[in-house]
């Protein structure tokens, strides 16, 4: 299995909600990302964890809680979004922790998030 | 920051045509990658070409590296309408535990 799955592909929710993505791998990767993308522009770094354990916040607002249950799951809780929220959020993971030099990075679908 | 400078931003051509889009960078790298990214969907890997490295091919693809002008290049050739995406360069210093990204290259194949 060399797939980086994520559910749902697209969420709609209100400033309000409490909502939830989640990525899953079985490659066995040891580290795994959670990006941003906005419309016509390049995905930007959110959350790198290695070895289940936060290891990057690229200062991102409180509002985005990740967590690493387990080697193979991510997600990432979303709370009190605001409009300018609404993107693409893709999940990657890698091999190792050791960074780009190294590895290559596996990218999921990603959730097409729009808040309202 | 190690954010590559794409060019150009978008690119149209009839299926067959070769594509060509550079990418410019502005320290020393470890390493240049290429990322395809179909319709705001995931992005896939293409390609890696080190720093010691001056052509490298796969496919159709064919990425060139001048580390002098701080420069990168991605060909893509006899295009087909499934190669219209968005390419994506990322320049990786030695010590880089971050994958950034230019601003992109979006690629129109007509058939």
């Amino acid at each position: 299995d060399t797939e980086v799955t994520q559910t749902p592909k697209h969420l709609v929710m209100g400033m309000t909600n409490k909502k939830s993505l989640k990525c899953e791998q079985h490659m066995g990767h040891r580290a795994m990302y959670w990006y941003k993308q906005k419309a016509k522009k390049p995905p930007e770094l959110m959350f790198v964890y290695s070895y289940e354990k936060l290891s990057i916040n690229e200062s991102v607002p409180s509002r985005f809680s990740p967590e690493c249950p387990n080697s193979s799951l991510l997600n990432l809780h979303l709370h009190a979004l605001q409009p300018e929220d609404s993107a693409l959020y893709l999940c990657a993971s890698s091999p190792t922790d050791k960074g780009p030099s190294t590895d290559t990075q596996y990218f999921g679908p990603g959730t097409r998030l729009t808040v309202l | 920051s190690q954010q590559g400078e794409e060019d150009p931003q978008a690119l149209s051509i009839q299926e067959g045509e070769n594509a060509t889009m550079n990418c410019s960078y502005k320290t020393s790298i470890n390493n240049l990658q290429w990322y395809r990214q179909n319709s705001g969907r995931g992005l896939v890997h293409l390609i890696l070409i080190r720093s010691n490295e001056r052509e490298k091919h796969s496919g159709r693809l064919r990425v060139t590296l001048d580390t002098s002008k701080k420069s990168s290049s991605l060909l893509i050739t006899a295009s087909r309408a499934a190669d219209t995406a968005s390419y994506f360069c990322a320049p990786i210093k030695a010590a880089g535990n971050k994958l950034t990204f230019g601003g992109g290259t979006r690629v129109l194949v007509k058939p």
